[in-house]
């Protein structure tokens, strides 16, 4: 079965920090994907990254990066130069090839002070 | 990208009463949606995998007589939140995957009075 672990229940930062969120994972399936998702106080997911297992290239996009490990079962995503506006709930997810439904992990609530 | 709407986006309702939400494809076909539960600070839970033209698929713990879903077209699922109590306040996403993503809904937040 898939699990996915985000152990960071919370995070605060001051703007312009960096910050790593931890995501690790759980599978049997040799193809799977990997999400983040942030969520807003709106509620609404907003997709950030899918990747499958095969790619395991680190990513970077503007001030975020993240970190494919798996060796370690690991997908943490980095936010360089925080703002306010990153200030959300982070949801690591995990699907496994066979099945389209997605399991995601506790969520890490980022909040980013001015 | 393809878009998933719901609605509606919020729903008070009186304990007992049953509850209809939609979800739909706008842009693209889905044999296939899910619906998710969150509560509070929670996570997303997965509740069941909607079937167009079969049964849905519920997780276990999930009282299928509770939530019925019905996956009538292959744009269009619902989900009943039938007599519903307090404890059932939540929200509600749905979504629905084309070949290479899976698209989420903006929610559904219902408040059992």
């Amino acid at each position: 079965a898939q699990k996915v672990t985000q152990a960071q229940t919370e995070i605060s930062v001051v703007e312009k920090e960096d910050v790593t969120l931890d995501c690790v994972y759980e599978t049997r399936d040799t193809t799977y994907y990997l999400f983040w998702y942030k969520q807003p106080p709106s509620g609404e997911l907003v997709f950030l990254i899918r990747r499958n297992s095969f790619d395991e290239q680190n990513e970077i996009s503007g001030r975020y990066s993240w970190n494919f490990q798996k060796s370690t079962s690991s997908f943490n995503f980095t936010i360089t130069a925080s703002q306010v506006v990153d200030s959300a709930v982070y949801f690591c997810a995990l699907s496994e090839y066979n099945n389209n439904d997605m399991r995601f992990g506790a969520g890490t609530r980022l909040t980013v002070k001015p | 990208g393809a878009v998933v709407s719901q609605h509606p986006s919020r729903v008070i309702c009186k304990s007992g009463t049953s509850v209809k939400i939609e979800c739909r494809s706008l842009d693209f076909q889905a044999t296939t949606m899910f619906w998710y539960r969150q509560f509070p600070k929670q996570s997303l839970m997965l509740m069941a995998t909607s079937n167009e033209g079969s049964k849905a698929t519920y997780e276990q713990g999930v009282e299928k007589d509770k939530f019925l879903i019905n996956h009538a077209s292959l744009t269009l699922s619902t989900l009943t939140v039938t007599s519903a109590h307090p404890e059932d306040s939540s929200f509600y996403i749905c979504s629905a995957p084309d070949m290479y993503e899976q698209f989420f809904g903006p929610g559904t937040r219902l408040t059992v009075l």
